[in-house]
């Protein structure tokens, strides 16, 4: 167990809803990081947050966004949904943002 | 860019003996950090081992070990005395020690342990 949550672990939705992720660090950890894993493009790094402040940026489509709360909850928002979305969404946690990473168990998503 | 390239899409090695999965990057950063994480039929990502750049001594967790080569932008994972639970998909990472930062995976190599 990494120590670091997400829920839902699963989550199925049709084409054109909005789905809400999210993501719990591991206590003391102060940077988020988002990765998406499809079947045909690995993982790819979507978004970072550190500390409440967005700090770098991937292949996030307009359509996703994400934020850190004060609390340092993230939670990555995926709107318009198409069929190509379907993928495993990690989250990740690292203590200043320039440490080693660890993963949450990942939120499966199934856009039918 | 930084990229990193697993050549190795598929392994396999019988329980108890050695296996070296291979990755290479491209960088012209000085200080970085190369990672292996497993990610088993869970499909959780796991942190197997970790090598600073800057450290010339090969890293080192129980049976996992790295051969970390800079010059030649190699970075290889000896797994010793292979055992069933070591049957995962193994990712090696690339990443530089910024505030801002991002990690670039590699394709992954899937290993199989045989009884």
């Amino acid at each position: 167990d990494s120590g670091v949550t997400q829920t839902p672990k699963h989550l199925i939705t049709a084409t054109g809803q909005r789905v809400t992720l999210r993501c719990s660090p591991r206590s003391g950890d102060l940077s988020v990081y988002w990765y998406q894993q499809s079947l045909d493009q690995g993982l790819q790094f979507l978004i970072q947050y550190y500390n409440g402040e967005e700090r770098a940026k991937g292949n996030i489509l307009e359509r996703f966004s994400a934020q850190q709360f004060p609390d340092l909850h993230s939670e990555l928002n995926l709107s318009s949904l198409e069929l190509g979305d379907s993928a495993l969404y990690f989250c990740a946690s690292s203590a200043t943002g320039i440490e080693t990473q660890y993963f949450g168990p990942g939120t499966r998503l199934l856009v039918l | 860019a930084q990229t990193v390239t697993q050549s190795q899409p598929e392994m396999s090695v019988q329980e108890a003996e050695t296996v070296t999965l291979s990755c290479t990057y491209d960088t012209s950063e000085s200080n970085y950090y190369l990672f292996w994480y497993k990610q088993p039929p869970s499909r959780q990502m796991i942190l197997v081992i970790r090598q600073e750049a800057y450290k010339q001594q090969n890293a080192t967790e129980n049976r996992f070990s790295v051969n970390f080569q800079k010059a030649a932008k190699s970075f290889s994972l000896k797994i010793s005395d292979s055992q069933l639970g070591d049957t995962a998909m193994y990712f090696c990472a690339f990443m530089k020690p910024l505030l801002n930062n991002d990690m670039r995976f590699g394709a992954g190599t899937r290993l199989t342990v045989k009884p």
